[in-house]
Protein backbone atom coordinates (compact mmCIF):
# COMPACT_ATOMS: atom_id res chain seq x y z
CA UNK A 1 0.00 0.00 0.00
CA UNK A 2 0.79 3.67 -0.41
CA UNK A 3 1.85 5.98 2.44
CA UNK A 4 3.24 9.08 3.17
CA UNK A 5 4.15 10.44 6.30
CA UNK A 6 4.92 14.09 7.62
CA UNK A 7 5.41 13.64 11.18
CA UNK A 8 6.07 16.81 11.87
CA UNK A 9 2.50 18.61 12.61
CA UNK A 10 3.65 22.05 13.54
CA UNK A 11 6.54 24.03 12.79
CA UNK A 12 7.31 27.62 14.32
CA UNK A 13 10.35 29.88 13.37
CA UNK A 14 11.52 32.91 13.41
CA UNK A 15 12.29 34.74 10.22
CA UNK A 16 15.44 34.53 8.28
CA UNK A 17 15.75 30.90 10.28
CA UNK A 18 16.26 28.32 7.92
CA UNK A 19 13.45 24.81 8.36
CA UNK A 20 13.50 21.46 6.83
CA UNK A 21 10.14 19.85 6.61
CA UNK A 22 9.99 15.89 6.13
CA UNK A 23 8.30 13.76 3.92
CA UNK A 24 8.76 9.92 4.00
CA UNK A 25 6.95 7.44 1.92
CA UNK A 26 6.35 4.04 1.08
CA UNK A 27 5.28 2.25 -2.36
CA UNK A 28 5.69 -0.44 -3.96
CA UNK A 29 5.99 0.91 -7.00
CA UNK A 30 9.21 0.99 -9.28
CA UNK A 31 8.04 3.68 -11.23
CA UNK A 32 6.79 6.59 -8.85
CA UNK A 33 6.15 10.73 -8.69
CA UNK A 34 6.57 12.85 -5.79
CA UNK A 35 4.85 16.18 -5.23
CA UNK A 36 5.07 19.20 -2.96
CA UNK A 37 2.03 21.73 -2.47
CA UNK A 38 1.49 24.54 -0.28
CA UNK A 39 -1.51 25.80 1.06
CA UNK A 40 -1.81 29.58 2.57
CA UNK A 41 -4.01 30.98 4.31
CA UNK A 42 -5.96 31.65 1.40
CA UNK A 43 -7.12 27.93 1.16
CA UNK A 44 -5.98 26.94 -2.39
CA UNK A 45 -3.33 24.41 -2.58
CA UNK A 46 -0.28 25.66 -5.21
CA UNK A 47 1.83 23.12 -6.80
CA UNK A 48 5.82 23.24 -5.70
CA UNK A 49 7.74 20.52 -7.32
CA UNK A 50 7.08 17.17 -9.03
CA UNK A 51 9.94 14.48 -8.63
CA UNK A 52 10.15 10.88 -10.48
CA UNK A 53 11.57 8.04 -8.80
CA UNK A 54 14.38 7.81 -11.62
CA UNK A 55 15.81 10.94 -11.03
CA UNK A 56 16.89 11.73 -7.67
CA UNK A 57 18.90 14.78 -8.26
CA UNK A 58 17.90 17.06 -5.31
CA UNK A 59 16.54 20.85 -6.74
CA UNK A 60 17.06 24.02 -5.69
CA UNK A 61 14.54 27.30 -6.66
CA UNK A 62 15.66 30.46 -4.86
CA UNK A 63 15.02 29.81 -1.19
CA UNK A 64 13.61 26.67 -1.84
CA UNK A 65 15.63 23.15 -2.35
CA UNK A 66 14.40 19.55 -2.40
CA UNK A 67 16.70 16.52 -1.30
CA UNK A 68 15.22 13.10 -2.57
CA UNK A 69 16.73 9.91 -1.13
CA UNK A 70 15.50 6.82 -2.36
CA UNK A 71 17.69 4.63 -0.17
CA UNK A 72 15.62 6.46 2.90
CA UNK A 73 12.29 6.72 0.94
CA UNK A 74 12.69 10.30 1.90
CA UNK A 75 11.71 13.92 0.14
CA UNK A 76 12.78 16.84 2.15
CA UNK A 77 12.21 20.24 1.61
CA UNK A 78 14.30 23.17 3.12
CA UNK A 79 13.12 26.42 3.01
CA UNK A 80 16.48 29.00 3.47
CA UNK A 81 16.34 32.22 4.95
CA UNK A 82 12.22 31.89 5.76
CA UNK A 83 9.96 34.46 5.43
CA UNK A 84 6.69 35.55 6.84
CA UNK A 85 5.06 34.87 3.71
CA UNK A 86 6.30 31.42 3.98
CA UNK A 87 3.73 30.64 6.43
CA UNK A 88 1.26 28.10 5.28
CA UNK A 89 0.35 24.03 5.30
CA UNK A 90 2.83 22.28 3.37
CA UNK A 91 1.99 18.84 2.03
CA UNK A 92 3.60 16.02 0.69
CA UNK A 93 2.18 13.87 -2.01
CA UNK A 94 2.60 10.56 -3.75
CA UNK A 95 1.62 8.82 -6.88
CA UNK A 96 2.30 5.55 -8.54
CA UNK A 97 3.70 4.55 -12.03
CA UNK A 98 0.34 2.87 -13.07
CA UNK A 99 -2.36 5.79 -11.29
CA UNK A 100 -2.74 9.64 -11.01
CA UNK A 101 -4.50 9.78 -7.47
CA UNK A 102 -2.36 11.68 -5.47
CA UNK A 103 -2.03 10.08 -1.52
CA UNK A 104 -1.24 12.79 0.84
CA UNK A 105 0.43 13.43 3.79
CA UNK A 106 -1.27 15.14 7.26
CA UNK A 107 0.39 17.91 6.36
CA UNK A 108 3.15 20.64 8.04
CA UNK A 109 1.45 23.79 8.98
CA UNK A 110 4.92 26.06 9.44
CA UNK A 111 4.37 29.61 10.76
CA UNK A 112 7.17 31.99 10.71
CA UNK A 113 7.45 34.67 12.68
CA UNK A 114 8.61 38.24 12.23
CA UNK B 1 -4.19 31.50 -18.33
CA UNK B 2 -7.34 30.75 -16.00
CA UNK B 3 -6.78 27.93 -12.87
CA UNK B 4 -9.32 25.51 -11.86
CA UNK B 5 -12.36 27.41 -10.41
CA UNK B 6 -14.21 25.93 -7.74
CA UNK B 7 -18.17 27.21 -7.27
CA UNK B 8 -19.63 27.52 -4.25
CA UNK B 9 -16.23 28.82 -2.12
CA UNK B 10 -18.43 28.48 1.13
CA UNK B 11 -21.37 26.18 1.68
CA UNK B 12 -23.70 25.69 5.00
CA UNK B 13 -26.33 22.70 4.97
CA UNK B 14 -28.43 20.74 7.35
CA UNK B 15 -28.21 17.31 7.64
CA UNK B 16 -30.53 15.83 5.09
CA UNK B 17 -30.14 18.70 1.94
CA UNK B 18 -28.78 18.22 -1.33
CA UNK B 19 -25.54 20.12 -2.05
CA UNK B 20 -23.88 20.49 -5.71
CA UNK B 21 -20.81 21.70 -6.00
CA UNK B 22 -19.08 22.54 -9.42
CA UNK B 23 -15.88 22.53 -10.82
CA UNK B 24 -13.94 24.31 -13.81
CA UNK B 25 -10.80 22.57 -14.91
CA UNK B 26 -8.08 24.37 -16.96
CA UNK B 27 -9.00 24.59 -20.36
CA UNK B 28 -7.70 21.69 -22.09
CA UNK B 29 -6.93 19.46 -19.25
CA UNK B 30 -8.63 16.65 -19.61
CA UNK B 31 -8.17 15.04 -16.60
CA UNK B 32 -9.98 15.83 -13.61
CA UNK B 33 -10.32 15.07 -9.68
CA UNK B 34 -11.93 15.42 -6.84
CA UNK B 35 -10.15 14.99 -3.68
CA UNK B 36 -11.54 15.64 0.46
CA UNK B 37 -10.43 16.54 3.33
CA UNK B 38 -12.60 16.65 6.74
CA UNK B 39 -11.04 18.41 9.12
CA UNK B 40 -7.82 17.64 10.29
CA UNK B 41 -7.16 14.67 8.41
CA UNK B 42 -5.12 14.07 5.11
CA UNK B 43 -6.63 15.00 1.79
CA UNK B 44 -8.39 11.79 0.21
CA UNK B 45 -8.98 11.01 -3.48
CA UNK B 46 -12.66 10.52 -3.83
CA UNK B 47 -12.53 10.20 -7.95
CA UNK B 48 -10.82 10.45 -11.47
CA UNK B 49 -12.69 11.40 -14.94
CA UNK B 50 -10.51 11.30 -18.30
CA UNK B 51 -13.03 14.08 -20.41
CA UNK B 52 -16.25 12.53 -19.30
CA UNK B 53 -15.45 9.12 -18.14
CA UNK B 54 -14.93 7.74 -15.16
CA UNK B 55 -11.87 6.28 -14.49
CA UNK B 56 -11.10 5.55 -11.15
CA UNK B 57 -13.79 6.89 -8.68
CA UNK B 58 -12.50 3.66 -5.67
CA UNK B 59 -12.21 6.83 -3.16
CA UNK B 60 -16.49 7.96 -3.35
CA UNK B 61 -17.46 7.13 0.17
CA UNK B 62 -20.55 5.90 -0.36
CA UNK B 63 -23.86 6.36 -3.09
CA UNK B 64 -24.35 9.77 -1.32
CA UNK B 65 -21.89 11.00 -3.73
CA UNK B 66 -22.71 11.57 -7.50
CA UNK B 67 -20.19 12.92 -9.65
CA UNK B 68 -21.11 14.12 -13.51
CA UNK B 69 -18.74 15.63 -16.19
CA UNK B 70 -21.45 15.83 -19.18
CA UNK B 71 -19.59 16.87 -22.23
CA UNK B 72 -15.84 16.45 -20.90
CA UNK B 73 -15.69 20.08 -19.71
CA UNK B 74 -16.96 21.28 -15.89
CA UNK B 75 -17.99 18.57 -13.26
CA UNK B 76 -20.34 18.62 -10.47
CA UNK B 77 -20.25 16.75 -7.33
CA UNK B 78 -23.80 16.44 -5.68
CA UNK B 79 -23.95 15.13 -1.97
CA UNK B 80 -27.95 13.80 -1.55
CA UNK B 81 -28.83 13.86 1.15
CA UNK B 82 -25.78 15.49 3.29
CA UNK B 83 -24.50 13.86 6.38
CA UNK B 84 -22.26 15.52 9.25
CA UNK B 85 -19.47 13.48 8.45
CA UNK B 86 -19.21 14.84 4.76
CA UNK B 87 -18.16 18.27 6.39
CA UNK B 88 -14.54 19.01 4.80
CA UNK B 89 -12.94 21.32 2.26
CA UNK B 90 -13.99 19.65 -1.15
CA UNK B 91 -11.06 20.04 -3.82
CA UNK B 92 -10.60 19.62 -7.87
CA UNK B 93 -7.53 19.11 -9.39
CA UNK B 94 -6.77 19.12 -13.61
CA UNK B 95 -4.08 17.74 -15.49
CA UNK B 96 -3.58 17.00 -18.97
CA UNK B 97 -3.18 13.60 -20.53
CA UNK B 98 0.09 12.34 -22.37
CA UNK B 99 -0.06 8.79 -23.66
CA UNK B 100 1.74 6.34 -21.80
CA UNK B 101 2.39 8.52 -18.97
CA UNK B 102 1.15 9.17 -15.72
CA UNK B 103 2.21 11.49 -12.85
CA UNK B 104 1.45 14.53 -14.54
CA UNK B 105 0.78 17.45 -12.07
CA UNK B 106 -2.36 18.01 -10.93
CA UNK B 107 -3.09 22.00 -10.46
CA UNK B 108 -5.81 22.53 -7.60
CA UNK B 109 -8.51 24.93 -7.25
CA UNK B 110 -9.20 26.97 -4.19
CA UNK B 111 -11.74 24.28 -2.78
CA UNK B 112 -15.39 24.38 -1.56
CA UNK B 113 -15.82 24.72 2.39
CA UNK B 114 -18.86 22.48 3.01
CA UNK B 115 -20.48 22.33 6.59
CA UNK B 116 -23.10 20.16 7.31
CA UNK B 117 -25.21 21.16 10.22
Amino acid sequence: AQKVTQAQTEISVVEKEDVTLDCVYETRDTTYYLFWYKQPPSGELVFLIRRNSFDEQNEISGRYSWNFQKSTSSFNFTITASQVVDSAVYFCALSGGHTDKLIFGTGTRLQVFP
Amino acid sequence: EAGVTQFPSHSVIEKGQTVTLRCDPISGHDNLYWYRRVMGKEIKFLLHFVKESKQDESGMPNNRFLAERTGGTYSTLKVQPAELEDSGVYFCASSQVRERSFGETQYFGPGTRLLVL
